[in-house]
């Protein structure tokens, strides 16, 4: 049992290129998340698809786009990478709202953006 | 919105001793707080939670207690292991939302 698979684990891009990163869980679970994880700053909420078919921003939202691909799957694209966009991202997932149960994470994509 | 403050951001602690780590939140309509503990090279995974109707909460070593008058709650471990070090994570949110507001996180470090 996988859990939340995040693809590619390391990236570098060169301002302004775009990238798109990968997130599929298999536990069957309704809600899925982009935090993004920066020194000293904690998990700060993306986006957030309460089910498929639903996309929503988070507190930090300006340069990203999401889709959510089915129920499993659920991406973030950054389509002109920019050096503020250097961080660990973390994809979640949860059969519910966060607010009251426990979201699943995955191992994380660094992100250099140079 | 939501902020969550943490203290302290690093705590060392001898093995055996005691770790305590608290948050506090300024929104009253909040009452989810679960704890993340993050190992190195991973990510976050949920130790314990509580709920606003709850004032204390134990898993064996670790236990979380909360005062919603205060608006804070804390996360204690005893008796303290090496593998024990790791970053964690407070985190706050009203029932239902889907929107978790995360402290800052605290390293500890458990010396053996």
């Amino acid at each position: 049992n996988a859990g939340v698979t995040q693809t590619p684990k390391f990236q570098v891009l060169k301002t302004g290129q775009s990238m798109t990163l990968q997130c599929a869980q298999d536990m069957n679970h309704n809600s899925m998340y982009w935090y993004r994880q920066d020194p000293g700053m904690g998990l700060r909420l993306i986006y957030y698809s309460a089910s498929e078919g639903t996309t929503d921003k988070g507190e930090v939202p300006n340069g990203y786009n999401v889709s959510r691909l089915n129920k499993r799957e659920f991406s973030l694209r950054l389509e002109s990478a920019a050096p503020s966009q250097t961080s660990v991202y973390f994809c979640a997932s949860s059969e519910g709202p966060g607010g009251y149960t426990e979201a699943f994470f995955g191992q994380g994509t660094r992100l250099t953006v140079v | 919105g939501e902020n969550v403050e943490q203290h302290p951001s690093t705590l060392s602690v001898q093995e055996g001793d005691s770790a305590v780590i608290k948050c506090t939140y300024s929104d009253s309509a909040s009452n989810y707080f679960p704890w993340y503990k993050q190992e190195l090279g991973k990510g976050p995974q949920l130790i314990i939670d509580i709920r606003s109707n709850v004032g204390e909460k134990k898993d064996q070593r670790i236990a979380v207690t909360l005062n919603k008058t205060a608006k804070h709650f804390s996360l204690h471990i005893t008796e303290t292991q090496p593998e024990d070090s790791a970053v964690y994570f407070c985190a706050a949110a009203w029932y239902g939302s889907y929107q978790l507001t995360f402290g800052k996180g605290t390293k500890l470090s458990v010396i053996p």
